[in-house]
């Protein structure tokens, strides 16, 4: 089976500017997660996805936005990027919502210059 | 909400060694996973151990959920085991969300 994916697996933008990432999940899977990796505040929870309906949400701006396809398939939104958005975003699927066990994909290193 | 607690926050051993991680959280857990982050970011599944003992190979785990601690052994270290490892678990009460302890970073060294 194969694992999930994220693309693009490196980006480089201007602050001010708006980034999408995109995250496939382990096939069957139904429930998405995103987290953001930064040195100083370690991983922290953005969102979960689960049949198209964002149903947790960490403690994050309002630029900070996501979805759900019907395939399950999730993307994430930055607008109005800043350099503390500098990070590493990932994205893990799981087959049930909330406490079932998580499964990462290879992640998205955006540098926000 | 809920606290994880990793420790030591380093530790560094020579080839062959043997160590314990351990993460403390401060509440109930309905989920409780360990990870190791390879040098390029992705997080490998280690184990997924609400409860209980298991083993797989040179590591193992066990989850005390009523004392509100788990420990991950690696055993006869090899330098490939270096690298960081998380904790996180998800609150049996609040949010159904992972929360992340900070890690611990493990060096062997040959």
């Amino acid at each position: 089976k194969a694992g999930v994916t994220q693309t693009p697996r490196y980006l480089i933008k201007t602050r001010g500017q708006q980034v999408t990432l995109s995250c496939s999940p382990i096939s069957g899977h139904r429930s998405v997660s995103w987290y953001q990796q930064t040195p100083g505040q370690g991983l922290q929870f953005l969102f979960e996805y689960f049949s198209e309906t964002q149903r947790n949400k960490g403690n994050f701006p309002g630029r900070f936005s996501g979805r759900q396809f019907s395939n399950s398939r999730s993307e994430m939104n930055v607008s109005t990027l800043e350099l503390g958005d500098s990070a590493l975003y990932l994205c893990a699927s799981s087959f049930l919502q909330g406490a079932s066990e998580q499964y990462f994909g290879p992640g998205t290193r955006l540098t926000v210059t | 909400g809920i606290q994880v607690e990793q420790s030591p926050p380093d530790l560094i051993l020579q080839e062959g060694a043997n160590s314990t991680l351990r993460c403390n959280f401060s509440d109930s857990v309905n989920n409780l996973q360990w990870f190791h982050q390879n040098p390029w970011g992705q997080l490998i599944n280690l184990f997924y151990i609400p409860s209980g003992t298991k083993q797989n190979g040179r590591l193992s785990a066990t989850t005390v959920a009523t004392e509100r601690y788990s420990l991950l052994y690696i055993s006869s270290s090899q330098t490939t085991d270096s690298g960081v490892y998380f904790c996180a678990v998800v609150n049996g009460q609040g949010a159904q969300k992972l929360v992340f302890g900070q890690g611990t970073r493990l060096t062997i060294n040959p």
